[in-house]
């Protein structure tokens, strides 16, 4: 079974709107969720992870993330779009085991930001 | 900051040859990853390895091998490249004392096969 859902691979959004790009993870996997961000031409950069305590979490750029366990959601969301946020974003979960932890990744967003 | 590095950023090879990918991590971290990335598919984990000599098969080991020689070292090998397995790979390593330590990236190898 899929561990994570991206839903929308393509978001487009207009300078200054929000972004939200939405993420659901299986039900059976541990709570352990980020968030990472690709530029270009460049590789994954973390933008934000859950682990415990404040379900809301804040990360670099302006961008934060709501860890919603009724919903198994952890949709990422920025007040105000701005041209550098155009990449692509990737939702991630942890699968633990004894010789160390797997990742496993949505499918991707693409986000375009219109001027 | 960790850095992690990868041999080329672009690689062109013909079917049939084998293929080298070169990882180098310089935070002494335990766990190095190889992924491939495919447009619609995300992500998809190959290999990884928890410790020199140590390697695990991720989700889509079948064509590649690998190998952990030294701790910051991790090569990914093609022993017979074929035209599917052009696509974006890209190293990650991560230390293993904490379960939701994050995984760092290198800037990827976009690998083409003729």
């Amino acid at each position: 079974a899929q561990s994570v859902t991206q839903l929308g691979s393509h978001v487009s959004v207009s300078e200054g709107a929000l972004v939200l790009l939405r993420c659901n993870y299986s039900s059976s996997v541990p709570p352990y969720l980020f968030w990472y961000v690709q530029y270009p031409n460049q590789g994954l950069q973390l933008l934000l992870k859950y682990t415990t305590g404040a379900t809301l979490v804040k990360g670099i750029n302006g961008f934060e993330a709501e860890f919603k366990k009724s919903e198994t959601s952890f949709h990422l969301t920025k007040p105000s779009a701005h041209m550098s946020d155009a990449a692509e974003y990737f939702c991630a979960v942890i699968r633990t085991s004894n010789t160390g932890n797997q990742f496993y990744f949505g499918t991707g967003t693409s986000l375009t930001v219109i001027p | 900051d960790v850095k992690v590095t990868q041999s080329s950023r672009y690689l062109v090879k013909r079917t049939g040859e084998k293929v080298f990918l070169e990882c180098v991590q310089d935070m002494d971290h335990e766990n190095m990853f190889w992924y491939r990335q495919d447009p619609g598919l995300g992500l998809r984990l190959i290999y990884f390895s928890y410790d020199v000599k140590m390697k695990e098969k991720g989700d889509i080991p079948e064509g590649y091998s690998v190998s952990r020689e030294k701790k910051e070292r991790f090569s990914l090998i093609l022993e017979s490249a074929s035209t599917n397995q052009t696509s974006m790979y890209l190293c990650a390593s991560s230390p293993r004392q904490r379960i939701t330590d994050t995984q760092y990236f290198g800037p990827g190898t976009r690998l083409t096969v003729l």
